[in-house]
């Protein structure tokens, strides 16, 4: 079956730390990737988002992403965090354009 | 900008009863999905609805469970007699393609007791 894992569950930094967040997939085929984030008390909203050509993808926020296609990978980085990105990010497949797989979430907390 | 919206935001309801859970999805959109999430836990995808049929559902999704699009605008979810496990954060969402990005609603919570 199809999994989607990212390993760190909780991520504590400090304000203009620079951040990456790991996502790796099981293989199933053609996948479309993204990134999603979850403010406190908000719902889940768009980052960035992986179907095809340049493996860097750029999202809102200063938010990038790379497809690594073979290490099943696509971390979220950003250089300089703030304070405001205190929130849930969960990486999320798309396996053969249809069946929608999240990973667990990572917890990420700035300390200004 | 077009947004996904959920209705109730809170539903409490007791074990063995049948509760509905509204969503209403960008309207130009074809392809409409319900998840859940539990306490503590990953998103999990319950089922994902296309051309006013189920194309794909999960293990989670069983005879308790039915979606239906019952006009040109609502999709909802029903649970037929629900169990305490069903408490958990239920998430809609819409699309305009197979596999395109996912636009969420802010989510139903969902209390069995």
């Amino acid at each position: 079956a199809q999994s989607v894992s990212q390993h760190n569950h909780h991520v504590i930094l400090s304000e203009a730390a620079s951040l990456e967040l790991g996502c790796n997939y099981s293989y199933g085929g053609t996948v479309n990737l993204f990134w999603y984030v979850q403010y406190p008390g908000q719902h889940l909203q768009l980052l960035l988002k992986y179907f095809s050509g340049d493996p860097l993808v750029k999202g809102i926020k200063g938010f990038e992403a790379e497809f690594i296609k073979s290490k099943f990978s696509f971390n979220l980085r950003k250089p300089s965090v703030q304070w405001s990105d205190t929130a849930e990010y969960f990486c999320a497949v798309a396996y053969n354009f249809n069946k929608f797989y999240f990973g667990s979430g990572t917890k990420l907390n700035v300390k200004p | 900008e077009p947004e996904v919206t959920q209705t109730p935001s809170h539903q409490v309801t007791q074990m063995g009863q049948e509760v509905i859970l509204r969503c209403v999805p960008i309207s130009n959109h074809l392809y409409f999905y319900w998840y859940r999430q539990i306490l503590g836990q990953k998103v999990e995808f319950l089922v994902s609805f296309y051309n006013n049929e189920i194309s794909e559902k999960s293990e989670i999704f069983d005879d308790q469970f039915s979606v239906e699009r019952p006009d040109g605008s609502n999709f909802t979810l029903k649970i037929r007699s629900t169990k305490l496990e069903d408490s958990a954060m239920y998430f809609c969402a819409s699309s305009d393609g197979q596999g395109a990005e996912q636009y969420f609603g802010p989510g139903t919570r969902l209390t069995v007791t």
